[in-house]
């Protein structure tokens, strides 16, 4: 059963160091989301890519976040610099698009779990 | 943002039904409910998914009011290994967003 990867799967850093996390979707699915889950939270989307193009970024912090997906593939989610407050779990999720459905079935990667010191 | 509400946590027992009630109010017109499973340290994993009325799958059945303003997860039967988390996640009509529920605890004894 194909997978939804992520990189990496733990990391931890200095408050205002970058870090970089990488996602690797379902092969064949257009709709990419990021999403970022506090301990004892439901997941909140960060992102939505259709492709290479973004959907939604309204609550991405753009003033330190940033997140690509240049070929429309796979997609990198920065922050610069991460804060205390950026401790959480980095999702990854993808789907299929099924027109007339927004929101399709999405398969989520096992996350990255970051702890800023 | 509206908020997508569930209980808390919920208890049963193995072989029983359970029913895991979300209530958003501000659900997108033209958007489907859906529900994941989340054990710890772990991604999300779909279960169901449904526009209105009743939807079943092999795992459980997804029942929707005519209102949409409400959904209820149906889970036949549960065992040790349903102990998990479940959130439903919704598209909001007012700020066009996808929220995720406010999750629920199910812990399932023998």
């Amino acid at each position: 059963e194909a997978e939804v990867a992520q990189s990496p799967r733990y990391k931890i850093t200095e408050k205002s160091q970058a870090v970089a996390f990488w996602c690797d979707p379902i092969s064949g699915h257009a709709t990419l989301y990021w999403y970022r889950q506090i301990l004892g939270q439901g997941p909140e989307l960060l992102v939505q890519f259709q492709d290479e193009s973004v959907v939604d970024d309204s609550q991405l912090p753009k003033d330190r976040f940033s997140a690509e997906r240049l070929k429309g593939v796979d997609s990198t989610l920065k922050i610069q610099p991460a804060e205390l407050g950026d401790s959480a779990m980095y999702l990854c999720a993808s789907s299929r698009s099924i027109p007339g459905i927004v929101h399709y079935e999405q398969y989520f990667g096992p996350g990255t779990r970051l702890t800023v010191t | 943002l509206a908020k997508t509400t569930q209980p808390i946590s919920m208890d049963s027992y193995e072989g029983q039904e359970v029913n895991i009630t979300c209530s958003h109010n501000n659900i997108a017109t033209n958007d489907y409910i859906t529900w994941y499973q989340q054990f710890p340290s772990q991604g999300p994993r779909f279960i169901i998914q449904g526009y209105k009325t009743k939807v079943t799958n092999e795992v459980a059945s997804l029942f929707i009011p005519a209102d949409r303003k409400s959904s209820t997860l149906s889970l036949p039967r549960v065992s040790l290994s349903d102990t998990a988390v479940y959130y439903c996640l919704v598209g909001d009509i007012s700020s066009d967003k996808l929220i995720f529920g406010t999750g629920t605890r199910l812990q399932v004894f023998p």
